[in-house]
């Protein structure tokens, strides 16, 4: 009940286009979903993030839409750049307490 | 912007040996972690410290982890007695209450 799924575990696309990662959840007492931008030799760091009260959240070009009857929530990465070329993991948990992740989606943004 | 920082960066020790990682959180937040990743793998919970207790400990931080806040300001994980799938990368992260700060990690190796 812990588990957070993650898919797709790799992801290429073009200069401009769009990314688009998914994870699913099961324990429904999470309450904060985070996703987390993690470069080769350097350790995750903090995207963007969103609580359940909300079904969309927007940073920038990053943007996290959340489906909490459905347990899913996604990342968007809209104009993606060859600089947004980094594994991204999403993550769950309750408040301050530990986070679960998923497994990482690497994302690779050909010019 | 305010950084969690982690020595060393990489450490190499004999199987049976004892090792020491250190992490000195974001000064001002009250929640501290520990996870480790191995290598190309997801992101695992090892353990959370709040209000210089252990609140929340996984399945891996057994008998031969420990962690300690030295001196109110360092946050340590030692390990007892190192053995081969030991080796990963470490990340302490620190929170102010919802998402993490992560340092850029200790790689250990294990030989």
């Amino acid at each position: 009940q812990q588990q957070v799924k993650q898919s797709p575990q790799s992801l290429i696309v073009q200069k401009g286009g769009i990314s688009i990662i998914n994870c699913a959840y099961e324990n429904t007492a999470f309450d904060y979903f985070p996703w987390y931008q993690q470069f080769p030799g350097k350790g995750p760091a903090l995207l963007i993030a969103i609580r359940p009260d909300v079904s969309e959240k927007k940073e920038g070009r990053f943007t996290i839409s959340f489906n909490k009857s459905a347990k899913q929530f996604s990342l968007h990465i809209m104009d993606s750049q060859p600089g947004d070329s980094a594994t991204y993991f999403c993550a769950a948990s309750i408040m301050a307490g530990k986070s679960t992740f998923g497994d990482g989606t690497t994302l690779t943004v050909k010019p | 912007e305010p950084e969690v920082t982690q020595t060393p960066s990489h450490q190499v020790t004999q199987m049976g040996q004892e090792v020491i990682l250190r992490c000195v959180p974001i000064s001002n937040h009250l929640y501290f972690y520990w996870y480790r990743q191995i290598l190309g793998q997801k992101v695992e919970f090892l353990v959370s410290f709040y209000n210089n207790e252990i609140s929340e400990k996984s399945e891996i931080f057994d008998d031969q982890f420990s962690v300690e806040r030295p001196d109110g300001s360092n946050f340590t994980l030692k390990i007892r007695s190192t053995k081969l799938e030991d080796s990963a990368m470490y990340f302490c992260a620190s929170s102010g209450g919802l998402g993490y700060t992560f340092g850029s990690g200790t790689r250990l190796t294990v030989v």
